[in-house]
């Protein structure tokens, strides 16, 4: 059973569209961070958000948490050739350090 | 300044051998974690360090697998009787005290024939 559900797990689109990337769960967590992936390499972390309701926005990234904390989504806007890579959502149960639990991934083709 | 690095960055083994990966964590942190991450999945954790204890090791899928921290720098996950379904890509991550954001180290390919 994934702890963390997300979807879509592939989505190719064209340069300048808009995309939403979905994170679910039935389990209320402390925080959830949406990491980026590369091939070769480990996840780089986008951002953090802790505050059932939140928003925060990354250049063309906004990020939300839902309002019981258990679903997040990313929305990217004009999508371009370099944001092309393997988006995870990761859910913390502790405020402070602890394990994280990973969506299996959404990953993101964008054509030029 | 450096960040987590893991050697080796490959590691291709037979069935039934003994294999060690090793993760340097940033200077400073305290907390370091072990995920595996198979093909297509997101990082599934196995265990995690706060300064040389393990904290949480409920992700170790068995008694073949065992990580040490013993200074609460450097660590070392090992691999006993090695099996193909422990082919996977091993990521190493660490985080400052009370923090809740991890950095990850770019992972050991762990193939196993």
């Amino acid at each position: 059973t994934q702890l963390l559900e997300q979807s879509p797990q592939f989505l190719s689109i064209q340069e300048g569209e808009n995309l939403t990337v979905y994170c679910n769960s039935s389990s209320v967590f402390s925080s959830l961070q949406w990491y980026r992936q590369e091939p070769g390499e480990g996840p780089v972390l986008l951002v953090t958000v802790v505050t059932g309701g939140e928003v925060k926005k990354l250049k063309r990234l906004t990020f939300q948490f839902g309002d019981a904390r258990k679903d997040s989504s990313l929305h990217i806007t004009a999508a371009q050739p370099g944001d092309t890579g393997l988006y995870l959502c990761a859910g913390a149960w502790s405020s402070n350090t602890g394990k994280l639990i990973f969506g299996q991934g959404t990953t993101l083709q964008v054509k030029p | 300044g450096a960040g987590v690095s893991q050697t080796p960055s490959n590691k291709v083994t037979e069935k039934g051998k003994y294999v060690e990966l090793r993760c340097d964590p940033i200077s400073g942190h305290t907390a370091l974690y072990w995920y595996r991450q198979s093909l297509g999945q997101g990082p599934e954790f196995l265990i995690y360090f706060q300064g040389t204890g393990a904290a949480d090791d409920s992700g170790l899928p068995n008694d073949r697998f065992f990580a040490v921290r013993p200074e609460g720098s450097v660590s070392t996950l090992k691999i006993q009787r090695t099996e193909r379904g422990d082919s996977a890509v091993y990521l190493c991550a660490s985080s400052p005290q009370g923090l809740n954001e991890q950095f990850f180290g770019p992972g050991t390919r762990l193939t196993v024939l």
